[in-house]
């Protein structure tokens, strides 16, 4: 079944980078769209941007232009979101999606910035 | 501050129809599909439906969506204890060329 994996639980100091990742299988990983959305604890859902699997094409929320960089990896058909300079507020859980729609999802990555 | 307005909880007894709304602008609902997402907490969202009334299958039709100009609604029909969860909202918005997504209304089943 289609299905999005997604990398364990990180924990980082403020000013680290972390890079997450979102392995799809059973579906044809460059026939769709991939975004990441990020929830605090508590909180609601926020889209920080997509990635299109077969150029590489980036579009990102305002909010964390400069800051995050989605990249991919075909071969292994394997999405990837990295944050950089991550304060305590950045602590949250990531989730990749597919489709704009967002029909399937990833199962969610806990990253906790605590120094 | 959200850019889609959901009320922040809602509730209803089991077999009752409960109404769910998200208000926007004409940037995002009133010119782009609504998609709306069920939430247990500690899990990932889940998509249910959209305002095409379209629905991933085996999503039951007791859930329904609908829009009216600015604002969209998700109706749950014969309401059930496992209906009690986190529900959003969200849209594409064309001013600021990305997803936008309601607050989240917490549903209560009594």
């Amino acid at each position: 079944q289609m299905q999005l994996v997604q990398s364990g639980a990180e924990v980082k100091k403020p000013g680290a980078s972390v890079k997450v990742s979102c392995k799809a299988s059973g579906y044809t990983f460059t026939d769709h769209y991939i975004h990441w959305v990020r929830q605090a604890p508590g909180q609601g859902l926020e889209w920080m941007g997509w990635l299109h699997p077969i150029t590489g094409t980036t579009n990102y929320a305002q909010k964390f232009q400069g800051r995050v960089t989605m990249t991919r990896d075909t071969s292994v058909s394997t999405a990837y979101m990295e944050v950089s300079s991550l304060r305590s507020d950045d602590t949250a859980v990531f989730y990749c999606a597919r489709d704009n729609d967002f029909r399937v999802w990833g199962q969610g990555t806990l990253v906790t910035v605590s120094s | 501050q959200s850019v889609l307005t959901q009320p922040p909880s809602a509730s209803g007894t089991p077999g009752q129809r409960v109404t769910i709304s998200c208000s926007g602008s004409s940037s995002n609902i009133g010119s782009n599909i609504v998609n709306w997402y069920h939430q247990v907490p500690g899990t990932a969202p889940k998509l249910l439906v959209n305002t095409n009334n379209q629905r991933p299958s085996g999503v039951p039709d007791r859930f329904s969506g609908s829009r009216s100009g600015t604002s969209a609604s998700l109706a749950i029909s014969g309401l059930q204890s496992d209906d009690e969860a986190d529900y959003y909202c969200a849209a594409w918005d064309d001013s600021l060329s990305g997803v936008v997504f309601g607050g989240g209304t917490k549903l209560t089943v009594l």
